[in-house]
């Protein structure tokens, strides 16, 4: 059973414009989240992370979002750039097991 | 140099052969990890080890084993190597869970 949750494979934003990936997990014990950005024939890159004690931690054009209620997150980029054309992954794990769920990721593609 | 090597970056290999898919990092992390990147599943965890000493399945475990020669490698092997174990495949290593991982630029084996 997949504990987090990608639905969205593929997204489509022009340049300038809101990118907002999605992400949904099942286990109320996930405390720790984090987002990799992956780049093809590249190892995924740690973009941002949230603590379950926030709702929101803001980086720069990324801020990821978190609603503990709905078990849900999301990222957003703001303005998107086409250099952001990747695959996003989101990652959950509990504190305390050192190794994070990852979902099945979203290629997000920022048009010029 | 990379923090996180993987060797060999690309690899065919035979059903029925053995294999093995290396890692050093250079990060001086205890913790390392081995995950399997398939389209439409995401990363799936299949051992990590927190130090030497200690070693751990993964969700996907079966097929495969590991050994921590040292801090810094910890390699991945398939005893017989079948079809379904062609993925993409990324070692990580990780200072603790507020960190997330440092990730390998990976391992692209084909099983024929």
């Amino acid at each position: 059973d997949q504990q987090v949750k990608q639905n969205s494979p593929s997204l489509s934003v022009q340049e300038g414009r809101i990118s907002i990936l999605n992400c949904d997990y099942t286990n109320s014990m996930f405390d720790y989240f984090l987002w990799y950005k992956k780049y093809p024939a590249e190892g995924p890159t740690f973009l941002i992370s949230i603590s379950s004690i926030k709702d929101k931690n803001e980086d720069g054009r990324f801020t990821v979002f978190l609603n503990k209620s709905a078990k849900h997150l999301s990222l957003h980029i703001v303005p998107s750039q086409p250099g952001d054309s990747a695959v996003y992954f989101c990652a959950a794990s509990t504190s305390g097991t050192y190794k994070y769920i990852f979902g099945t990721g979203t290629r997000l593609k920022v048009l010029a | 140099d990379a923090d996180v090597t993987q060797t060999p970056r690309n690899r065919i290999t035979k059903t029925g052969k053995r294999i093995m898919l290396e890692c050093s990092q250079t990060k001086g992390h205890d913790r390392m990890y081995w995950y399997r990147q398939d389209p439409g599943l995401g990363l799936r965890l299949i051992y990590y080890s927190f130090d030497v000493k200690d070693i751990n399945k993964g969700e996907i475990s079966d097929g495969y084993s590991v050994s921590r020669q040292a801090q810094a490698k910890f390699s991945l092997s398939l005893e017989s190597a079948i079809p379904n174990q062609t993925a993409l495949y990324f070692c990580a290593t990780s200072e603790d869970t507020g960190y997330g991982y440092t990730f390998g630029s990976g391992t692209r084996l084909t099983v024929v």
